[in-house]
């Protein structure tokens, strides 16, 4: 079964902008994860963030958490053409290191 | 580079013609994932191994196997496969449990 559902489905923005995608899920977490997966490719791990951490920083990057709400939000920001891509938050829980995938946010950046 | 490699990129079988997909990687991982992408879907866990202990997702169909002979290598058996079977195809790995995934540029199956 699905744990993480994100939210926008789609975004499109100019370049320059901030763009936020928000990830929620049902059950206890250890970790969350934000993955980027570039068109017709394999995914790219971007952050991984523990259920003890509210945020987390990687260059353009910010992940929050919030356990009691059971949310994430990723945050790029001065977005650039070249983040143009589906973003997916993936769930590790007490299932043996297992991920589970939301259905993921297309991004389009436009010069 | 240390890395994960899938072969082929591209893969195109008839419908019921048996075909196999490699994995390998050169970080050392004990834990290797499969994961099944249709389009515009999240990736969909098949299988993975923890070292030698294979663990089988309980909706995986009978119709897909798994072959782990050493740590660097991990093949993806798929006997007879349907048209629904058409899909990009991820292997992932990582150093245990609780840790980032590592994924291979996938193979994209066509069947006809």
């Amino acid at each position: 079964s699905q744990q993480g559902e994100e939210d926008p489905q789609a975004l499109s923005i100019q370049e320059g902008e901030n763009a936020t995608m928000n990830c929620s899920y049902k059950t206890s977490i250890n970790n969350l994860q934000w993955y980027r997966q570039n068109s017709g490719r394999g995914l790219v791990h971007l952050i991984l963030i523990r259920s003890n951490e509210r945020e987390k920083h990687s260059g353009r990057l910010r992940v929050t958490l919030d356990t009691s709400k059971k949310s994430s939000s990723l945050l790029i920001t001065a977005s650039r053409a070249a983040d143009t891509a589906s973003y997916f938050c993936a769930t590790d829980g007490n299932q043996g290191g297992k991920l589970i995938f939301g259905q993921g946010t297309e991004l389009s950046v436009k010069p | 580079d240390a890395m994960v490699i899938q072969n082929p990129r591209y893969q195109v079988t008839q419908f019921g013609k048996p075909v196999t997909l490699s994995c390998s990687q050169t970080l050392n991982h004990n834990v290797m994932y499969w994961y099944q992408q249709k389009s515009s879907q999240a990736p969909k866990l098949l299988f993975h191994y923890y070292d030698k202990d294979f663990n089988n997702e309980a909706d995986t169909p009978d119709n897909f196997q798994s072959r782990r002979p050493n740590t660097s290598f991990c093949f993806l058996d798929i006997r007879s496969p349907g048209l629904g079977d058409a899909a990009m195809y991820l292997c992932a790995t990582t150093r245990d449990r609780g840790y980032e995934q590592y994924f291979g540029p996938g193979t994209r199956l066509t069947v006809t």
